[in-house]
């Protein structure tokens, strides 16, 4: 099952604002958009964005989602220490009846 | 509050299988479809296999369809992976999440994480 694209490292520095990008193809992030979510090690992930691009309740409004065409963007505005650690995208891939993960995204705040 | 409480990790022989569980509470059980996730050490996260709201579908990832079985009883808001012929590149944390909404949702509820470990 082909998997999602991201960027495995994307370094910004403090206070700026950072985009990480995830790209699929029509049957899954361009079809039902892409879910994000944060992981710091040791603990489990915990979900920024739904495919809709909407916030969970209690996520910060520093972090927002968007898509253009196959590609989905989450921006993380005014960068804190806390914010460095992976970042990940998943989808649901209707082609292949499956959800598929991004490779996740390393941000580093410099 | 909403949770996921997981069970079951150990450490397994090659060759052998494992039962992993996950109690929710919190929330209504039997509205969510539900997931499992492993993260393997070093690697990203993998999606390894779904279920319906009321486990009438599964489905899983390719990469472990024929080992894994997906299950749950909605009367006691489990949620069960059964795993079987482990191998060592199976050892990883193992994680269930509940879909938020089908269609448009992400994974919102995580479980704590279960270690699994295959080793002789």
């Amino acid at each position: 099952q082909a998997g999602l694209t991201q960027p495995p490292s994307v370094s910004m520095g403090l206070r700026q604002t950072a985009t990480l990008a995830c790209t699929g193809d029509t049957n899954n992030v361009g079809g039902q958009g892409a879910a994000w979510l944060v992981h710091y090690q040791g603990h489990p992930p915990k979900l920024l964005s739904h495919r809709d691009n909407t916030r969970p309740s209690g996520i910060s409004e520093r972090f927002s989602a968007s898509r253009s065409g196959n590609t989905a963007s989450l921006t993380i505005a005014g960068l804190q220490p806390e914010d460095e650690t992976v970042y990940y995208c998943s989808a649901w891939d209707s082609r292949v009846g499956a959800w598929v993960f991004g490779g996740g995204t390393k941000l580093t705040v410099l | 509050q909403v949770e996921l409480v997981q069970s079951g990790g150990a450490v397994v022989q090659p060759g052998g299988s494992l039962r992993l569980s996950c109690v929710g509470s919190g929330f209504t059980f039997s509205d969510h479809a539900l997931h499992w996730v492993r993260q393997a050490p070093g690697k990203g996260l993998e999606w390894l296999a779904g279920i319906s709201y009321n486990g009438d579908i599964q489905y899983y990832s390719d990469s472990m369809k024929g080992r894994l079985t997906i299950s749950r009883d909605n009367g006691k808001d489990t949620l069960h992976l059964q795993i079987n012929s482990l191998r060592g590149d199976d050892t990883a944390v193992f994680y269930c999440a509940r879909e938020f909404r089908v269609g448009d949702g992400g994974f919102d509820v995580w479980g704590q994480g279960t270690v699994v470990t295959v080793s002789s």
